[in-house]
């Protein structure tokens, strides 16, 4: 298993601000992972942090809106960029080794006003 | 791609009573599978999960999940209903060799009545 600490747990920001959101794991881990949950739905993946280079997004997520660094294979951070209310969501940092199960984070809650 | 089908957005059961909970997944090889349950402002948590071998999976909580590959369905279930198993269930497939970067379907959002 991993124990996943995601900070902040939860940030109500102003719109056109940015939020960056830590995930820190409590050992070495292949892969990281960040998704979106929308109020009321599913998750959906934004992107893989790959460590030591750039993050591989998926349909309908830039790195200009979420840019995200792994510099090491504990540690991982998402940003939300020129924040609008449409981008208020719970944001989950998961990890898990190679064909293993994905283990969350508690999330982070974000709004934006 | 890969996909996932959670037919039922919400479902109610008295406690005490038997649950399923459907899934349907599109994967072109053998996926792995797993339920995770999400209660109301927390993170996920794993019920269980199939990779491979017996079909029949048992979990946490006393659940468990059937892997049925000529109906790509991988059903949860549990005899008996506790108050506290109210939740939101999410089934997600992962793919062969990152079985952790998961799709999820949209998710099963269960009431218990007492």
């Amino acid at each position: 298993s991993a124990v996943i600490s995601q900070k902040p747990s939860r940030d109500i920001c102003q719109r056109g601000t940015s939020l960056t959101i830590q995930c820190q794991v409590d050992s070495q881990v292949t892969m990281m992972f960040w998704y979106r949950q929308q109020p009321g739905q599913s998750l959906t993946l934004i992107a893989t942090a790959n460590q030591g280079s750039e993050a591989t997004y998926e349909s309908g997520f830039v790195i200009d809106k979420f840019p995200i660094s792994r510099p090491n294979l504990t540690f991982s951070t998402l940003t939300v960029s020129n924040m609008s209310p449409e981008d208020s969501s719970i944001y989950l940092c998961s990890v898990g080794r190679v064909n293993t199960e994905a283990f969350f984070g508690q999330g982070t809650r974000l709004t934006v006003v | 791609a890969q996909s996932v089908t959670q037919p039922d957005i919400h479902i109610t059961v008295s406690e005490g009573a038997s649950l399923e909970l459907r899934c349907n997944y599109s994967y072109g090889a053998t996926p792995y599978l797993f339920w995770y349950v999400q209660s109301p402002g927390q993170g996920l948590q794993l019920l269980l999960k199939y990779f491979s071998g017996d079909t029949l999976v048992q979990g946490i909580k006393g659940f468990e999940a059937e892997f049925k590959r000529s109906q790509s369905s991988f059903n949860l279930r549990k005899p008996s209903v506790h108050w506290s198993d109210a939740a939101e269930y999410f089934c997600a497939v992962g793919g062969t060799g990152t079985a952790s970067k998961l799709t999820f379907g949209t998710g099963t959002r269960l009431q218990v009545t007492l």
